[in-house]
């Protein structure tokens, strides 16, 4: 079974610039979270969506958007990029919210803003 | 304000030593702590978890502490091998609306030397 896939895999932006990026997640997950990991402030939940919808969202600026599709593939966008959004994006996938020990990460995506 | 607190940043061990990491919380609503082991240009992968009405858990050369009234719990390795050389997060993890929401430590980085 793959794993989960995000893309791209690296990302070079401007400052003010907007970036989309992609996870597709394991074949019967309907749960997919996101997250960022940065070294100053380590890893953090930025959302969590499950069937289309969202249901979680961290402590982040509203630049920060998500959405899933109906075949639960996902997409956050980060508009208005600022030089504090350069970090590394995860993007996890579970079969239910409920079941965190079937959570299953991503790579993750580097976005290094410019 | 950290919830999870994490130590120690990093950590070298010889090989067949015992490799430990700590962390405390501070919010009693957490009731899920997975430890999660991340090698270079990968994502987080789950190792270990434990729920807070049991004091221990073992799994083959790795084994979880949990002291609930000190509000602490703690990754042991056995036997540490060169192949365990990784950074290690800790997550105390909150159930909001049927999801876990994790709030993960800074990380350790565990060198393990042959």
């Amino acid at each position: 079974k793959a794993g989960v896939t995000q893309t791209p895999r690296y990302l070079i932006k401007t400052r003010g610039q907007q970036v989309t990026l992609s996870c597709s997640p394991i074949s019967g997950h309907r749960s997919v979270s996101w997250y960022q990991q940065t070294p100053g402030q380590g890893l953090q939940f930025l959302f969590e969506y499950f069937s289309e919808t969202q249901r979680n969202k961290g402590n982040f600026p509203g630049r920060f958007s998500g959405r899933q599709f109906s075949n639960s593939r996902s997409e956050m966008n980060v508009s208005t990029l600022e030089l504090g959004d350069s970090a590394l994006y995860l993007c996890a996938s579970s079969p239910d919210p409920g079941l965190p020990s079937l959570q299953y990460f991503g790579p993750g995506t580097r976005l290094l803003v410019l | 304000q950290q919830q999870v607190k994490q130590s120690p940043q990093s950590l070298i061990v010889q090989k067949g030593g015992i490799s430990i990491i700590n962390c405390a919380y501070e919010n009693t609503a957490f009731d899920y702590f997975p430890w999660y082991q991340q090698f270079p240009g990968k994502g987080p992968a789950l190792l270990i978890a434990i729920r807070p009405d049991v004091s221990e858990k073992k799994e083959g050369r790795f084994t979880i502490s949990f002291n609930k009234s000190a509000k602490q719990f703690s990754l042991h390795i056995m036997d540490s091998q060169p192949g365990d050389s990784a950074t290690y997060f800790c997550a105390a993890s909150m159930r909001i609306g049927g999801s876990y929401i994790p709030t993960f430590g800074r990380g350790t980085s565990l060198i393990v030397h042959p």
